[in-house]
Protein backbone atom coordinates (compact mmCIF):
# COMPACT_ATOMS: atom_id res chain seq x y z
CA UNK A 1 0.00 0.00 0.00
CA UNK A 2 2.36 2.81 -1.41
CA UNK A 3 1.72 6.44 0.59
CA UNK A 4 3.38 9.75 1.02
CA UNK A 5 4.82 9.83 4.70
CA UNK A 6 5.48 12.61 6.17
CA UNK A 7 7.75 13.60 9.41
CA UNK A 8 7.18 14.66 11.98
CA UNK A 9 3.84 14.87 12.81
CA UNK A 10 3.52 17.45 15.03
CA UNK A 11 6.08 19.88 16.25
CA UNK A 12 6.12 22.79 18.43
CA UNK A 13 8.92 24.94 18.96
CA UNK A 14 9.81 28.54 20.15
CA UNK A 15 9.73 31.76 17.56
CA UNK A 16 12.98 32.33 15.78
CA UNK A 17 13.61 28.95 15.53
CA UNK A 18 14.43 26.91 12.88
CA UNK A 19 11.49 23.61 11.51
CA UNK A 20 12.29 20.84 9.16
CA UNK A 21 9.69 19.21 7.65
CA UNK A 22 10.21 16.38 5.58
CA UNK A 23 8.61 13.91 2.92
CA UNK A 24 8.98 10.72 1.26
CA UNK A 25 7.03 10.56 -1.58
CA UNK A 26 5.30 7.37 -3.25
CA UNK A 27 8.30 5.35 -5.38
CA UNK A 28 8.14 6.45 -8.99
CA UNK A 29 6.41 9.75 -8.53
CA UNK A 30 7.79 12.55 -10.15
CA UNK A 31 6.10 15.19 -8.67
CA UNK A 32 6.21 16.91 -5.29
CA UNK A 33 3.69 19.24 -3.85
CA UNK A 34 3.71 21.49 -0.34
CA UNK A 35 0.60 22.80 0.82
CA UNK A 36 0.05 24.75 4.01
CA UNK A 37 -3.62 24.71 5.49
CA UNK A 38 -5.05 27.28 7.81
CA UNK A 39 -8.34 27.77 9.14
CA UNK A 40 -8.28 31.53 7.73
CA UNK A 41 -6.93 30.73 4.45
CA UNK A 42 -7.87 26.95 3.21
CA UNK A 43 -5.19 25.09 1.64
CA UNK A 44 -2.70 27.06 -0.64
CA UNK A 45 -0.21 25.98 -2.85
CA UNK A 46 3.77 26.59 -1.34
CA UNK A 47 5.30 24.95 -3.88
CA UNK A 48 5.80 22.17 -6.65
CA UNK A 49 8.69 19.94 -7.72
CA UNK A 50 9.02 18.19 -10.95
CA UNK A 51 12.07 15.46 -11.56
CA UNK A 52 12.84 17.38 -8.47
CA UNK A 53 13.41 20.78 -9.60
CA UNK A 54 11.30 23.38 -8.70
CA UNK A 55 8.37 24.18 -10.99
CA UNK A 56 6.65 26.74 -9.24
CA UNK A 57 7.49 28.51 -5.60
CA UNK A 58 5.40 31.22 -5.66
CA UNK A 59 3.22 31.11 -3.23
CA UNK A 60 6.23 30.37 -0.55
CA UNK A 61 7.13 33.77 1.67
CA UNK A 62 10.70 33.84 -0.05
CA UNK A 63 12.29 35.43 3.23
CA UNK A 64 11.86 32.36 5.08
CA UNK A 65 10.44 29.30 3.63
CA UNK A 66 12.69 27.12 1.40
CA UNK A 67 12.04 24.00 -0.24
CA UNK A 68 14.01 21.18 -1.93
CA UNK A 69 14.71 17.70 -3.53
CA UNK A 70 17.77 16.33 -1.94
CA UNK A 71 16.72 13.22 -4.32
CA UNK A 72 14.16 11.51 -5.43
CA UNK A 73 13.01 9.91 -2.31
CA UNK A 74 13.40 12.93 0.25
CA UNK A 75 11.43 16.56 -0.34
CA UNK A 76 12.15 19.00 2.93
CA UNK A 77 10.34 22.26 4.28
CA UNK A 78 12.43 24.51 6.20
CA UNK A 79 11.31 27.60 7.72
CA UNK A 80 13.76 29.86 9.30
CA UNK A 81 13.47 31.53 11.61
CA UNK A 82 9.71 30.61 12.38
CA UNK A 83 6.68 32.93 13.63
CA UNK A 84 3.78 32.27 15.05
CA UNK A 85 1.77 33.08 11.70
CA UNK A 86 3.48 29.47 10.34
CA UNK A 87 1.08 28.07 12.62
CA UNK A 88 -0.63 25.35 10.25
CA UNK A 89 -0.65 22.12 9.10
CA UNK A 90 1.45 21.20 6.20
CA UNK A 91 0.98 18.61 3.77
CA UNK A 92 3.01 16.88 1.09
CA UNK A 93 0.98 15.37 -1.32
CA UNK A 94 2.98 13.61 -4.80
CA UNK A 95 2.22 12.25 -8.11
CA UNK A 96 2.97 11.28 -11.63
CA UNK A 97 2.58 13.63 -14.30
CA UNK A 98 0.56 12.92 -17.24
CA UNK A 99 -1.71 10.84 -14.49
CA UNK A 100 -4.62 12.84 -15.09
CA UNK A 101 -2.94 15.24 -12.46
CA UNK A 102 -3.91 13.13 -9.23
CA UNK A 103 -2.32 14.03 -6.06
CA UNK A 104 -1.42 11.66 -3.59
CA UNK A 105 -1.57 13.57 0.70
CA UNK A 106 0.61 12.70 2.94
CA UNK A 107 -0.67 12.79 6.62
CA UNK A 108 0.63 16.05 7.71
CA UNK A 109 2.88 17.89 9.89
CA UNK A 110 1.08 20.43 12.51
CA UNK A 111 3.54 22.60 13.09
CA UNK A 112 2.87 24.98 16.40
CA UNK A 113 4.83 28.26 16.84
CA UNK A 114 5.02 29.82 20.51
CA UNK B 1 -7.15 31.72 -14.40
CA UNK B 2 -8.92 28.89 -13.51
CA UNK B 3 -11.00 29.01 -10.28
CA UNK B 4 -13.11 26.90 -8.28
CA UNK B 5 -15.58 28.15 -6.15
CA UNK B 6 -17.80 25.52 -3.64
CA UNK B 7 -20.98 27.70 -2.65
CA UNK B 8 -21.59 26.53 1.02
CA UNK B 9 -18.85 26.15 3.73
CA UNK B 10 -20.85 24.30 5.67
CA UNK B 11 -23.50 21.65 5.09
CA UNK B 12 -25.30 20.33 8.46
CA UNK B 13 -27.96 16.92 7.25
CA UNK B 14 -29.18 14.43 9.40
CA UNK B 15 -28.35 10.95 9.04
CA UNK B 16 -29.76 8.62 6.17
CA UNK B 17 -30.87 11.62 4.77
CA UNK B 18 -29.45 12.91 1.14
CA UNK B 19 -26.88 15.58 0.51
CA UNK B 20 -25.38 17.47 -2.42
CA UNK B 21 -22.29 19.45 -2.15
CA UNK B 22 -22.00 22.33 -4.74
CA UNK B 23 -19.14 22.85 -6.70
CA UNK B 24 -18.26 25.55 -9.71
CA UNK B 25 -15.38 25.74 -11.53
CA UNK B 26 -13.85 28.42 -14.35
CA UNK B 27 -11.42 27.66 -16.83
CA UNK B 28 -11.29 28.54 -20.48
CA UNK B 29 -10.05 25.01 -21.38
CA UNK B 30 -10.53 21.42 -21.10
CA UNK B 31 -10.56 20.18 -17.08
CA UNK B 32 -10.39 17.17 -15.46
CA UNK B 33 -12.30 17.37 -11.32
CA UNK B 34 -11.94 15.67 -8.51
CA UNK B 35 -13.54 15.27 -4.95
CA UNK B 36 -10.85 15.18 -1.96
CA UNK B 37 -12.29 14.15 1.27
CA UNK B 38 -10.55 15.74 4.57
CA UNK B 39 -11.66 13.53 7.71
CA UNK B 40 -10.44 14.71 10.92
CA UNK B 41 -7.00 15.04 11.69
CA UNK B 42 -5.70 13.44 8.53
CA UNK B 43 -4.95 14.42 4.77
CA UNK B 44 -6.81 14.21 1.69
CA UNK B 45 -8.48 11.17 0.17
CA UNK B 46 -9.19 11.05 -3.17
CA UNK B 47 -13.35 10.49 -3.40
CA UNK B 48 -13.54 10.37 -7.09
CA UNK B 49 -12.76 11.90 -10.16
CA UNK B 50 -13.83 12.93 -13.74
CA UNK B 51 -11.22 12.55 -16.58
CA UNK B 52 -13.30 11.96 -19.63
CA UNK B 53 -16.44 9.88 -20.97
CA UNK B 54 -19.45 9.59 -19.03
CA UNK B 55 -20.78 12.79 -17.04
CA UNK B 56 -21.52 10.32 -14.05
CA UNK B 57 -19.01 9.59 -11.42
CA UNK B 58 -19.03 6.93 -8.72
CA UNK B 59 -16.51 7.04 -6.33
CA UNK B 60 -15.91 5.06 -2.97
CA UNK B 61 -18.43 5.25 0.32
CA UNK B 62 -21.04 4.99 -1.98
CA UNK B 63 -20.63 9.29 -3.47
CA UNK B 64 -21.20 9.91 -7.02
CA UNK B 65 -20.66 13.68 -9.06
CA UNK B 66 -21.94 14.26 -12.25
CA UNK B 67 -20.32 17.32 -14.60
CA UNK B 68 -22.04 19.70 -16.29
CA UNK B 69 -20.05 21.43 -18.61
CA UNK B 70 -22.63 23.94 -20.02
CA UNK B 71 -22.99 24.47 -15.78
CA UNK B 72 -19.41 24.40 -15.45
CA UNK B 73 -20.59 22.61 -12.20
CA UNK B 74 -19.29 18.93 -10.40
CA UNK B 75 -21.70 18.81 -8.02
CA UNK B 76 -21.18 15.48 -4.95
CA UNK B 77 -24.20 13.89 -3.95
CA UNK B 78 -25.20 11.17 -1.92
CA UNK B 79 -28.44 9.87 -1.43
CA UNK B 80 -28.25 8.59 2.36
CA UNK B 81 -25.65 9.58 4.52
CA UNK B 82 -23.99 8.06 7.60
CA UNK B 83 -22.20 10.04 10.48
CA UNK B 84 -19.32 8.28 9.64
CA UNK B 85 -19.57 10.71 6.23
CA UNK B 86 -18.93 13.75 8.42
CA UNK B 87 -15.89 15.91 7.00
CA UNK B 88 -14.68 18.49 5.29
CA UNK B 89 -15.16 17.95 1.37
CA UNK B 90 -12.81 19.60 -1.70
CA UNK B 91 -13.36 20.33 -4.93
CA UNK B 92 -10.37 20.64 -7.25
CA UNK B 93 -9.77 21.27 -10.95
CA UNK B 94 -6.89 21.17 -12.99
CA UNK B 95 -6.20 22.10 -16.61
CA UNK B 96 -5.51 19.35 -19.57
CA UNK B 97 -1.85 20.23 -21.00
CA UNK B 98 -1.08 22.20 -17.59
CA UNK B 99 2.17 21.42 -15.12
CA UNK B 100 0.01 19.27 -12.79
CA UNK B 101 -0.87 21.35 -10.14
CA UNK B 102 -4.44 21.33 -8.53
CA UNK B 103 -6.61 24.27 -8.11
CA UNK B 104 -8.76 23.60 -4.54
CA UNK B 105 -12.12 25.07 -3.79
CA UNK B 106 -12.33 26.80 -0.09
CA UNK B 107 -13.76 23.35 1.35
CA UNK B 108 -17.60 22.62 2.31
CA UNK B 109 -17.35 21.28 6.62
CA UNK B 110 -20.41 18.05 5.85
CA UNK B 111 -21.66 17.75 9.50
CA UNK B 112 -24.19 14.79 10.01
CA UNK B 113 -26.29 14.15 12.84
CA UNK B 114 -28.14 11.61 14.27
Amino acid sequence: DARVTQTPRHKVTEMGQEVTMRCQPILGHNTVFWYRQTMMQGLELLAYFRNRAPLDDSGMPKDRFSAEMPDATLATLKIQPSEPRDSAVYFCASGQAGDWNEQYFGPGTRLTVT
Amino acid sequence: AQSVTQLDSQVPVFEEAPVELRCNYSSSVSVYLFWYVQYPNQGLQLLLKYLSGSTLVKGINGFEAEFNKSQTSFHLRKPSVHISDTAEYFCAVSEWGSQGNLIFGKGTKLSVKP
